[in-house]
């Protein structure tokens, strides 16, 4: 049974850059697919990207100046980096397993919360 | 990136059946997956591809899709059900992913 764990700061100044990282366990981060997803509080969710595990990576356009995922298949961990936040920011932050050629999300981190504020 | 679009709340009277929808462009062209969200958790897979449920899943949740809308339906709901639901499928260039606003569903 794939389990996901995300992990990094809580607290992110405006204007600095956001990262998290997640922990793959009970199964290899090859030959598949990662993905961020975040939701701010109260609302819905939002797709910010995925990785392959070669390293290849697929942003949403609203967000593609500012994101960066990237992979470590020697730690089984993928990252991501969203640049220049606001407080608009503000969401909890989940990474995912992609299943294709299905393309869902069929494994989930518990998610964490990442808020921007001075 | 996806522009689906779903209905913010629907209620449902417990046992009775009840059938959530995800409009768009791109569903004419890919199938839509289902995630059940309940508060304070992660959201789940229920459905996915032409009809799929994961391991775990009951039976009760069902999918269908139909020209530019996809149908998650609960049949006989239960309490446990009481859930934000939402939808996500590739974009019509096919390259993207997103996600519908979600419904809240009540069960009565």
């Amino acid at each position: 049974q794939v389990q996901l764990q995300e992990s990094g700061p809580g607290l992110v100044k405006p204007s600095e850059t956001l990262s998290l990282s997640c922990t793959v366990s009970g199964g290899s981060i090859s030959n598949y697919y990662w993905s961020w997803i975040r939701q701010p509080p109260g609302k819905g969710l939002e797709w910010i990207g995925y990785i392959y595990y070669s390293g290849s990576t697929n942003y949403n356009p609203s967000l593609k100046s500012r994101v960066t995922i990237s992979v470590d298949t020697s730690k089984n961990q993928f990252s991501l980096k969203l640049s220049s936040v606001t407080a608009a920011d503000t969401a909890v932050y989940y990474c995912a397993k992609l299943a294709r050629p299905a393309w869902v999300f069929d494994y989930w981190g518990q998610g964490t919360l990442v808020t921007v504020s001075s | 990136s996806s522009e689906l679009t779903q209905d913010p709340a629907v209620s449902v009277a417990l046992g009775q059946t009840v059938r959530i929808t995800c409009q768009g462009d791109s569903l004419r062209s890919y199938y839509a997956s289902w995630y059940q969200q309940k508060p304070g958790q992660a959201p789940v897979l229920v459905i996915y591809g032409k009809n799929n449920r994961p391991s775990g899943i009951p039976d009760r949740f069902s999918g269908s899709s139909s020209g530019n809308t996809a149908s998650l339906t609960i049949t006989g709901a239960q309490a446990e059900d009481e859930a934000d639901y939402y939808c996500n499928s590739r974009d019509s260039s096919g390259h993207h992913l997103g996600f519908g606003g979600g419904t809240k569903v009540t069960v009565l």
